[in-house]
C-alpha cells in the first residue's frame, strides 16, 4: 500500500474549523483515500473516503488536490467530541491485498474548549 | 455498528496459557479482520478472513492462529500467551458496497 504522511498532532478550538492534512505523493490511480478516526478507548470509525472529487458527508468534508498527492479532512465546526486520532489511509479501489487497511500513526487532534 | 461483538472485553491471563478471543457479527459480512494496537505501533493486522474457512496472515501473525467455521464468528487464538502479546485487540468487518470498515469495541488482554 502507498504510504501517507500526517502531522503527529494538531490543536483546535471548539466551534472553529479544522483542516487535517495528509500527503500521499506515491498514490496510484486506483487508490481511494480513506479517513478514519479513533476516539479515546474506542475502535476506529469510518469518517469519509474519496477518489478524485471532493466529498461531503454528515461528519466531514474531504478535499483532494488536483494531482491527488495530498488531501485535507475538514471538520467544519470542531466539538470536544471530535478529539481523536485521525488516520489517512490509501486503499486500492480493486481491493488489492484482500481489502486490507494499513494504519499509520495518524494525527492526534486536541480540541480546546 | 454492523452488529459486532467482541468477547471478552477484558482478560488477564498467565504466560503460557492458551487464550481465545471471539468476534461475532450479525450482518453476514464476508471479510473479517483482527488487529492489535500498542503504544508507538498503532494498529497492526494480525490475520484476516475472506470467507468461511478462508483465512490469511497479516503483518504480525507469529504466535496467533485464527479460525472461521461460521460466517458470523472469527476466533483469534494465542496458543501460548506471552507478555509481548499484552495489547488491545480489535476485530473489524468490511461492509460491502461502501468500502467502509466497522470496528468492534476491542478486547484488552494482559498477559502476566
Amino acid at each position: 500500500d502507498a504510504k501517507t504522511t500526517q502531522p503527529n498532532s494538531m490543536e483546535s478550538n471548539e466551534e472553529e474549523p479544522v483542516h487535517l492534512p495528509c500527503n500521499h505523493s506515491t498514490i496510484s490511480g486506483t487508490d481511494y483515500i480513506h479517513w478514519y478516526r479513533q476516539l479515546p478507548s474506542q475502535g476506529p470509525e469510518y469518517v469519509i473516503h474519496g477518489l478524485t472529487s471532493n466529498v461531503n458527508n454528515r461528519m466531514a468534508s474531504l478535499a483532494i488536490a488536483e494531482d491527488r498527492k495530498s488531501s485535507t479532512l475538514i471538520l467544519h465546526r470542531a466539538t470536544l467530541r471530535d478529539a481523536a486520532v485521525y488516520y489517512c489511509i490509501l486503499r486500492d479501489v480493486w481491493g488489492g491485498s484482500n481489502y486490507k487497511l494499513t494504519f499509520g500513526k495518524g494525527t492526534l487532534l486536541t480540541v480546546n474548549p | 455498528d454492523a452488529g459486532i461483538t467482541q468477547s471478552p472485553r477484558h482478560k488477564v491471563t498467565e504466560t503460557g496459557t492458551p487464550v481465545t478471543l471471539r468476534c461475532h457479527q450479525t450482518e453476514n459480512h464476508r471479510y473479517m479482520y483482527w488487529y492489535r494496537q500498542d503504544p508507538g505501533h498503532g494498529l497492526r493486522l494480525i490475520h484476516y478472513s475472506y470467507g468461511v474457512k478462508d483465512t490469511d496472515k497479516g503483518e504480525v501473525s507469529d504466535g496467533y492462529s485464527v479460525s472461521r467455521s461460521k460466517t458470523e464468528d472469527f476466533l483469534l487464538t494465542l496458543e501460548s500467551a506471552t507478555s509481548s502479546q499484552t495489547s488491545v485487540y480489535f476485530c473489524a468487518v468490511l461492509k460491502q458496497g461502501d468500502y467502509g470498515y466497522t470496528f468492534g469495541s476491542g478486547t484488552r488482554l494482559t498477559v502476566v
